[in-house]
């Protein structure tokens, strides 16, 4: 069973440029969050995605965005790009939505490095 | 909303000698309460997973962790560790809000 896939793995990008990172599920996942990781702030949690609905957002400003298609793959895209937008983004599986039943697991892709220069 | 604190933010320890990573959590809502590793430049695996039961959780790679309520704690051990387990180790309340890391180094 292929694992969550996230691509590109690596990209640079000039400030005030847009990007979009994808993220393919584990498949029959419906759950799909996105993190984003710097040294200096840790893990922090951008947004959640199930079945094509944001059910969570975390704490960012309206340049971040994200949507999930039918066949739960996820995008988000980055605005107007910022030098501190530069961190490690990551995409995490899991098979059912928090609340409906609370005996999942998240499965973490490896990552998508962005580097804003 | 959940909180998790990591209260080391790195652990240096020697090849074969036990660890100890330390982590509390706000008490404010149920609690689901997971470890994660992360190994260089990879993604976030899961070690282990806190749901209810058995307040001593044991998962992968020899790593093992204790729920305690009263003190709401969540610390992850391992009894021996190896050069391997050189990595930072994230502890997190389901999947929103994960502590600032650990990061574990062994040395020979």
């Amino acid at each position: 069973k292929a694992g969550v896939t996230q691509t590109p793995r690596y990209l640079i990008k000039t400030r005030g440029q847009q990007v979009t990172l994808s993220c393919s599920p584990i498949s029959g996942h419906r759950s799909v969050s996105w993190y984003q990781q710097t040294p200096g702030q840790g893990l922090q949690f951008l947004f959640e995605y199930f079945s094509e609905t944001q059910r969570n957002k975390g704490n960012f400003p309206g340049r971040f965005s994200g949507r999930q298609f039918s066949n739960s793959r996820s995008e988000m895209n980055v605005s107007t790009l910022e030098l501190g937008d530069s961190a490690l983004y990551l995409c995490a599986s899991s098979l059912e939505y928090p609340g409906a039943g609370m005996n999942t697991e998240a499965f973490f892709g490896q990552g998508t490095r962005l580097t804003v220069v | 909303a959940q909180s998790v604190t990591q209260l080391d933010s790195q652990v240096p320890v020697f090849e074969e000698a036990p660890v100890e990573l330390r982590c509390n959590y706000s008490s404010s809502v149920s609690v689901y309460l997971f470890w994660y590793v992360q190994y260089p430049n990879q993604g976030l695996q899961l070690l282990l997973k806190y749901l209810s039961g058995s307040t001593l959780v044991k998962g992968i790679n020899g790593f093992e962790a204790e729920f305690n309520k009263s003190q709401t704690s969540f610390h992850l051990r391992k009894p021996s560790v190896h050069i391997s387990d050189t990595a930072e180790y994230f502890c997190a309340a389901y999947k929103l809000s994960f502590g600032a890391g650990t990061t574990v180094t062994v040395r020979a």
